[in-house]
C-alpha cells in the first residue's frame, strides 16, 4: 500500500489563483480530513469527510471547498488564493468514521502564495 | 466545540532526563487522546494514544496519562535521547458523535547530548 499520498509536493502561487491540492489513499479509509500547518499553531482541521458524498467543515474552512465522490480520493480546492493561505497542507486519513482510530498523515503540500 | 491547550511550547532536557508535557481539553464528551511526534520537514506521526475508559497507557519510554475529571492529558519520555529532539502535539476527538480530531498547539522538544 502506498498509504496516503499528495500531491504536488511544492507549489507557488500568485494572489486570486485557484488550485487544487490532491489527496489519495489506497487502505479504503472511510474517514479522510486535511489540516493546515502555520508555524507555533499547530494543526488546524480545514475539512473532513465521513465516506463518499459526505464532507463537514472542520475550525477554518473559508476559502475552501472539498468533495468525495470516491472512497479513495479527497482533493482539496483553493478557488481564489489569498496570502494568509500560506502553510504546510496535510491530508490525513482512518478506517473507521463512527469509532476512534488511528489517523495516518500524507506528506504534505507546501504552498505559497505570493 | 473542542479546545485543546497544550504547555510548554517548547522544552529542553539533557539527554537521559525525563520530559512532560501537558494538554487540556474543553470538551468533556472527548473520548480518545492520541499524540504525534513530528520531526523536521516531515509528516506527523502517531506515538501513542489513549481512550476515556483507561487511565494510563506505557509503550517503553513512553506514557501517557489521561484525568477525565481535570481534562487533562500529559505524554511523558524517559530516559530521553537525542533522537526525541522533535515537535510533539496532543490532540482530542470529542464525543461520540464529532469526527473531529483537535490539535494542540505542540511543544518543541530538544535533547541535549
Amino acid at each position: 500500500n502506498a498509504g496516503v499520498t499528495q500531491t504536488p509536493k511544492f507549489q507557488v502561487l500568485k494572489t486570486g489563483q485557484s488550485m487544487t491540492l490532491q489527496c489519495a489513499q489506497d487502505m479504503n479509509h472511510e474517514y479522510m480530513s486535511w489540516y493546515r500547518q502555520d508555524p507555533g499553531m499547530g494543526l488546524r482541521l480545514i475539512h473532513y469527510s465521513v465516506g463518499a458524498g459526505i464532507t463537514d467543515q472542520g475550525e477554518v474552512p473559508n476559502g475552501y471547498n472539498v468533495s468525495r465522490s470516491t472512497t479513495e480520493d479527497f482533493p482539496l480546492r483553493l478557488l481564489s488564493a489569498a496570502p494568509s493561505q500560506t502553510s504546510v497542507y496535510f491530508c490525513a486519513s482512518s478506517r473507521r468514521a463512527d469509532r476512534v482510530e488511528t489517523q495516518y498523515f500524507g506528506p504534505g503540500t507546501r504552498l505559497l502564495v505570493l | 466545540g473542542e479546545n485543546v491547550e497544550q504547555h510548554p511550547s517548547t522544552l529542553s532536557v539533557q539527554e537521559g532526563d525525563s520530559a512532560v508535557i501537558k494538554c487540556t481539553y474543553s470538551d468533556s464528551a472527548s473520548n480518545y487522546f492520541p499524540w504525534y511526534k513530528q520531526e523536521l520537514g516531515k509528516r506527523p506521526q502517531l506515538i501513542i494514544d489513549i481512550r476515556s475508559n483507561v487511565g494510563e497507557k506505557k509503550d517503553q519510554r513512553i506514557a501517557v496519562t489521561l484525568n477525565k475529571t481535570a481534562k487533562h492529558f500529559s505524554l511523558h519520555i524517559t530516559e530521553t535521547q537525542p533522537e526525541d529532539s522533535a515537535v510533539y502535539f496532543c490532540a482530542a476527538r470529542g464525543g461520540d458523535s464529532s469526527y473531529k480530531l483537535i490539535f494542540g498547539s505542540g511543544t518543541r522538544l530538544l535533547v541535549r547530548p
